[in-house]
Parts: structure tokens; C-alpha cells; sequence
């Protein structure tokens, strides 16, 4: 059973600063998105990676995939107050068409 | 924006009534899902479609039944709600993108119908 673990929960990081948020699943999978929500809105699509070594860059955003280690992370440079949201890994079950969510990151980037 | 429309948009009801959560879809898009998300517990698959009346259980289906009959609308019901359904639900379509060896079944979210079961 494909389980998604995203970590860290909450995040609180001051402007200009990096940090990195990781995902780690716990079977094969052959793709990989992550999300972002903004509060009382829908997800809006960031990145989908499909292969492993993947790598994908938008403005201060960057996503990996590395499928050997079940670990996707999406890096954050030098933050700032409009990347604040809530950000969501989601892995699809091999021969499925399910998928299975990470519990989320709740970004907050400080002035 | 991928064309999805959920209804209705915020519903309260009371505990053991029947509720029915559509999802309407202008993209033409084969599979169609449904989530709720609740605190702590991110997006939770509950059911769903890969075709006209062709549907299967998610992660959290108890309680919960699914109907498509035509490509456009996928159906959620909660036949006697309680208040642990009490959530935000999000339907998603996707559908078949790219190219050999690169293909992507990415997922488009609707606007979401925030529930409420007293």
C-alpha cells in the first residue's frame, strides 16, 4: 500500500532565506506532482516529474525526483511573503490511477 | 483554467439526511475523482471514475456511494450523513497527456464544496 509522508508540517521562515520540503513515499511510483493552496482556495498545480533524476524550476521553485530513494523535494530560494501557502506532494499508485496525497506543508515566509 | 464545476458550493445539513455533491466537467477528461481534505490529514481519496459507469474505492470510501452515468458529471452521496463527514470535498479530472515515453495523467481541482452536518 502506497504511503506518502511529507515533512515538515509547518514551516515559518523570514524572507530571503532557503529551506527545503521533502517527500518520501513508500512504494514505486512512475510520477509525481506537488501543489500549492492558497486558504479557502483549490490546488493549483506547481511541477510533475516523471522520471527519475527530474528536475523542474519556476521562479524561486525547484522540484526533484529521485525514485530510487522515494524522495521528491521542492526547494525554496530566497523566500518571499507571496510563496506563503499551503504546499502538497502527491505520488500515483503504479498501475492505478489513484493517488495518494502528503499531509501538506503549511508555508508562512516573514517580512 | 481546466473547465470544472462543482455544486453546490457550501451546503450544511443535518446528520442522517442525504446529500448528493456534483461535479461537472467541460474538458472531456476519461477519470474524474473526488477528495476531502480535513486538517492534518491533507487530501484523502474517497472514490473514483475511469469511464462512464466505471468507478472504484479510495482511501476513506465508507459511507459514501459514486455514480457516473455520463462523461461530464461524476456524482457524489453521502446516503445518511454524519458529522465526521463534515469537510471540504474537491473533485479532480485528468486525463491522458504527453508524449512516449514522458505521459502524464496530472489532475485539475474544482473549486471545492465546503460541507457542514449538524
Amino acid at each position: 500500500e502506497l504511503k506518502v509522508e511529507q515533512n515538515p508540517l509547518f514551516l515559518s521562515m523570514q524572507e530571503g532565506k532557503n529551506y527545503t520540503i521533502y517527500c518520501n513515499y513508500s512504494t514505486t511510483s512512475d510520477r509525481l506532482y506537488w501543489y500549492r493552496q492558497d486558504p479557502g482556495k483549490s490546488l493549483e498545480s506547481l511541477f510533475v516529474l516523471l522520471s527519475n533524476g527530474a528536475v523542474k524550476q519556476e521562479g524561486r521553485l525547484m522540484a526533484s525526483l529521485d525514485t530510487k530513494a522515494r524522495l521528491s523535494t521542492l526547494h525554496i530560494t530566497a523566500a518571499v511573503h507571496d510563496l506563503s501557502a499551503t504546499y502538497f506532494c502527491a505520488v500515483g499508485a503504479s498501475g492505478t490511477y489513484k493517488y495518494i496525497f502528503g499531509t501538506g506543508t503549511r508555508l508562512k515566509v516573514l517580512a | 483554467d481546466a473547465g470544472i464545476t462543482q455544486s453546490p458550493r457550501h451546503k450544511v445539513t443535518e446528520t442522517g439526511t442525504p446529500v448528493t455533491l456534483r461535479c461537472h466537467q467541460t474538458e472531456n477528461h476519461r477519470y474524474m475523482y473526488w477528495y476531502r481534505q480535513d486538517p492534518g490529514h491533507g487530501l484523502r481519496l474517497i472514490h473514483y471514475s475511469y469511464g462512464v459507469k466505471d468507478t472504484d474505492k479510495g482511501e476513506v470510501s465508507d459511507g459514501y456511494s459514486v455514480s457516473r452515468s455520463k462523461t461530464e458529471d461524476f456524482l457524489l452521496t453521502l446516503e445518511s450523513a454524519t458529522s465526521s463527514q463534515t469537510s471540504v470535498y474537491f473533485c479532480a479530472i485528468s486525463e491522458l497527456e504527453g508524449q512516449g515515453a514522458h505521459f502524464s495523467y496530472e489532475q485539475y481541482f474544482g473549486p471545492g464544496t465546503r460541507l457542514t452536518v449538524t
